[in-house]
C-alpha cells in the first residue's frame, strides 16, 4: 500500500514568488492535513480538508491557502513568499474521524 | 500560547537502559494523545497513542502513561536501542471540531549511545 506522496521534495524560491505543493494521500483516506515544521516552532497546523471542504485552519496568514480535489489529492499554495516561509511542509492523511495521521516525507522549501 | 510542551529539547541514554520522554499540556479539552518519531529527511511516523479514558497503553518496548490530573504524559522505551535515536513529538487532539487537527510539542531529540 503506497504511503502519502508529496511533491516536490525540495525546492528553492526567491522572496515574492509563489509556490504550490502537492500531496497524494493513502488510498481510501479522505482527510488531508498540512503542517509546517520549522526548527524553532516544531510542527504547526496549517489546515485540514475533507471531501473538498476545509474543516479547520491554523493561525497562518491568508498567503497560505489550500484545496482538495475530488480524488482526495490536495495542494497548498503560498503566495508572496517571505524568508520566514522556509520550512518543511508536511502533508498527512487519515480515514474520516481518525486521530492517527500518516505523514508524507515532506516538501523542503527554501526561500532566498 | 503553547498548549503542548516538551520541556527537554534533548535526551541521551545508554543502549539497554530506559528512555523517558515527557510531555505536558494545558488544554483540558484534549482527549487523545499520540507520540510520533521522526528521522531526518523523513516524515513523522506514528508510534503509540492513548485515549484520555486510559492511564496506560503498551506496545512492545513502548509504553505511554497519562496523568490527567497533572496534564502530563510520558513515553517509556525499554530497552532503548541505537535505532531509537530520533526526534520524538508529543501530540494531542480534542473532541468535536478540534479533532481534525493535532497540536504538537516542539520535540525531544533522543540519542541512544551504543
Amino acid at each position: 500500500k503506497a504511503g502519502v506522496t508529496q511533491t516536490p521534495r525540495y525546492l528553492i524560491k526567491t522572496r515574492g514568488q509563489q509556490v504550490t505543493l502537492s500531496c497524494s494521500p493513502i488510498s481510501g483516506h479522505r482527510s488531508v492535513s498540512w503542517y509546517q515544521q520549522t526548527p524553532g516552532q516544531g510542527l504547526q497546523f496549517l489546515f485540514e480538508y475533507f471531501s473538498e471542504t476545509q474543516r479547520n485552519k491554523g493561525n497562518f496568514p491568508g498567503r497560505f491557502s489550500g484545496r482538495q480535489f475530488s480524488n482526495s489529492r490536495s495542494e497548498m499554495n503560498v503566495s508572496t513568499l517571505e524568508l520566514g516561509d522556509s520550512a518543511l511542509y508536511l502533508c498527512a492523511s487519515s480515514y474520516a474521524g481518525a486521530n492517527v495521521l500518516t505523514f508524507g516525507a515532506g516538501s523542503r522549501l527554501t526561500v532566498l | 500560547d503553547q498548549q503542548v510542551k516538551q520541556n527537554s529539547p534533548s535526551l541521551s541514554v545508554q543502549e539497554g537502559r530506559i528512555s523517558i520522554l515527557n510531555c505536558d499540556y494545558t488544554n483540558s479539552m484534549f482527549d487523545y494523545f499520540l507520540w510520533y518519531k521522526k528521522y531526518p529527511a523523513e516524515g513523522p511516523t506514528f508510534l503509540i497513542s492513548i485515549s484520555s479514558i486510559k492511564d496506560k497503553n503498551e506496545d512492545g518496548r513502548f509504553t505511554v502513561f497519562l496523568n490527567k490530573s497533572a496534564k502530563h504524559l510520558s513515553l517509556h522505551i525499554v530497552p532503548s536501542q541505537p535505532g531509537d535515536s530520533a526526534v520524538y513529538f508529543c501530540a494531542a487532539s480534542g473532541s468535536g471540531g478540534s479533532n481534525y487537527k493535532l497540536t504538537f510539542g516542539k520535540g525531544t531529540l533522543l540519542t541512544v549511545n551504543p
